[in-house]
């Protein structure tokens, strides 16, 4: 079945260390973005990339790092210089020209 | 810019009582707007979607939505609420991203339907 797949969906981390969150599609879509998601926030986007090597920051790309080495794959670096990473976040892609975006199921990381 | 308010950060309703979740936007351009629906610990899924055409869009799940451009706003309703509809719903809208043809959204905080048996 196509679509996108996000793991671990739980990650613990200690505070400090640096983490990687997976994103892979197989909807052969050119653009990938990572949205993070707080209780009352909405969707706030991190990152995102149009086409493979290449990425844009979002509105709220501090302490986070990602790479698009190959289409299919987008994954995201939670690093240590952000400062409040406990929350849940996703990822989603689309088509080049359309208008809908398929996320996925969703990554929840803790700090502990 | 754009921006998107979503009204009341929780509703409850009765099962098969009228849902209305309301959405304002506020865009430099013609938008297109979007609702979709969040179970929890999950991804999200399209509801419906405005592009271009008719300002009625019917979605899944017997959801429907009005976009009026004289009030700025994309209200989603549908006539008989299920218990099955109890989520978090959440509004968006998208510009044109310049010269790469995708369209970044903008969500709303997201409204919380809570439907009471």
């Amino acid at each position: 079945d196509g679509g996108i797949t996000q793991s671990p969906k739980y990650l613990f981390r200690k505070e400090g260390q640096n983490v990687t969150l997976s994103c892979e599609q197989n909807l052969n879509h050119d653009a990938m973005y990572w949205y993070r998601q707080d209780p009352g926030q909405g969707l706030r986007l991190i990152y995102y990339s149009q086409i493979v090597n290449d990425f844009q920051k979002g509105d709220i790309a501090e302490g986070y790092s990602v790479s698009r080495e190959k289409k299919e794959s987008f994954p995201l670096t939670v690093t240590s210089a952000q400062k409040n990473p406990t929350a849940f976040y996703l990822c989603a892609s689309s088509m080049r020209g359309s208008t809908e975006a398929f996320f996925g199921q969703g990554t929840r990381l803790t700090v502990v | 810019a754009q921006s998107v308010t979503q009204l009341g950060s929780h509703v409850s309703v009765s099962e098969g009582a009228l849902v209305l979740l309301r959405c304002n936007y506020s865009s430099s351009v013609p938008p297109y707007l979007f609702w979709y629906v969040q179970y929890p610990n999950q991804g999200l899924q399209l509801l419906l979607k405005y592009t271009t055409g008719a300002t009625l869009v019917k979605g899944i799940n017997g959801f429907e939505a009005e976009f009026k451009k004289s009030e700025t706003s994309f209200h989603l309703t549908k006539p008989s609420a299920h218990m099955s509809d109890a989520a978090e719903y959440f509004c968006a809208v998208s510009e044109t991203y310049s010269g790469a043809g995708s369209y970044q959204l903008t969500f709303g905080k997201g409204t919380k339907l809570s439907v009471i048996p």
